[in-house]
């Protein structure tokens, strides 16, 4: 089982609608979660960070996570063509100081 | 500006012949590392260090060396490329132990012939 597993997609949405991205992660004692974006042949930009259960918000960015579940998500809202990009997963594990990394999922915004 | 610097962003090289990619941070943090990401494989951690002189391998450490002289300095060094090796680098950074996520490079695009 890979440590942190993300909807593979690609997800196409119209502007304007919501986008849905989901991962789950195997290490129950992970306590930092992360969303990143990465556009083509860029390196990767930190969105959202998340820590306690429940939902964060940031702007058209909402981060949920469940422990119990072991599960995060992002919602996108009022998608944009500037939104399309890979937007990666990461969680740290409890025991180190690796982020492991899921393999992305590609958000392609239709205009 | 705070960053993590990359270099190069761009190298073809050929197979067995040593190489070194930079990377320097200007943020006084204390671990670094070095991952690569392929198509369908995601970023994978290659080596770290939490600290000058405090290295360790990452998920992926055949075929790399790195090393740790100096707090913002953290090279990746390939003592005999293979083409297995061709991938797209990055260099992050983080205080602590990583709890508020990592800073990337810009990227190093690698090709071994």
């Amino acid at each position: 089982q890979k440590e942190v597993e993300q909807n593979s997609g690609p997800l196409s949405v119209p502007e304007g609608a919501i986008a849905s991205l989901n991962c789950t992660y195997s290490d129950r004692g992970s306590q930092s979660f992360f969303w990143y974006r990465q556009y083509s042949g860029k390196s990767p930009e930190l969105i959202m960070s998340i820590y306690s259960n429940g939902d964060k918000e940031d702007g058209r960015f909402t981060a949920q996570l469940n422990k119990a579940s072991q599960y995060v998500s992002l919602l996108i809202r009022d998608s944009q063509p500037s939104d399309s990009a890979t937007y990666l997963c990461a969680v740290k594990g409890s025991n180190d100081y690796k982020l492991s990394f899921g393999a992305g999922t590609t958000v392609t915004v239709r205009a | 500006e705070a960053q993590v610097t990359q270099n190069p962003r761009y190298l073809i090289t050929v197979t067995g012949k040593k190489l070194t990619v930079t990377c320097s941070q200007n943020m006084n943090h204390e671990y670094m590392s070095w991952y690569r990401q392929d198509p369908g494989l995601g970023l994978r951690q290659i080596y770290y260090s939490m600290n000058v002189e405090v290295t360790d391998k990452g998920d992926v450490p055949e075929g790399y060396k790195v090393s740790r002289k100096e707090k913002r300095n953290f090279p990746l060094i390939l003592e005999s490329p293979s083409p297995n090796q061709t991938s797209l680098y990055f260099c992050a950074s983080s205080f602590g132990q990583g709890g508020r996520g990592y800073t990337f490079g810009s990227g190093t695009r690698l090709t071994v012939v």
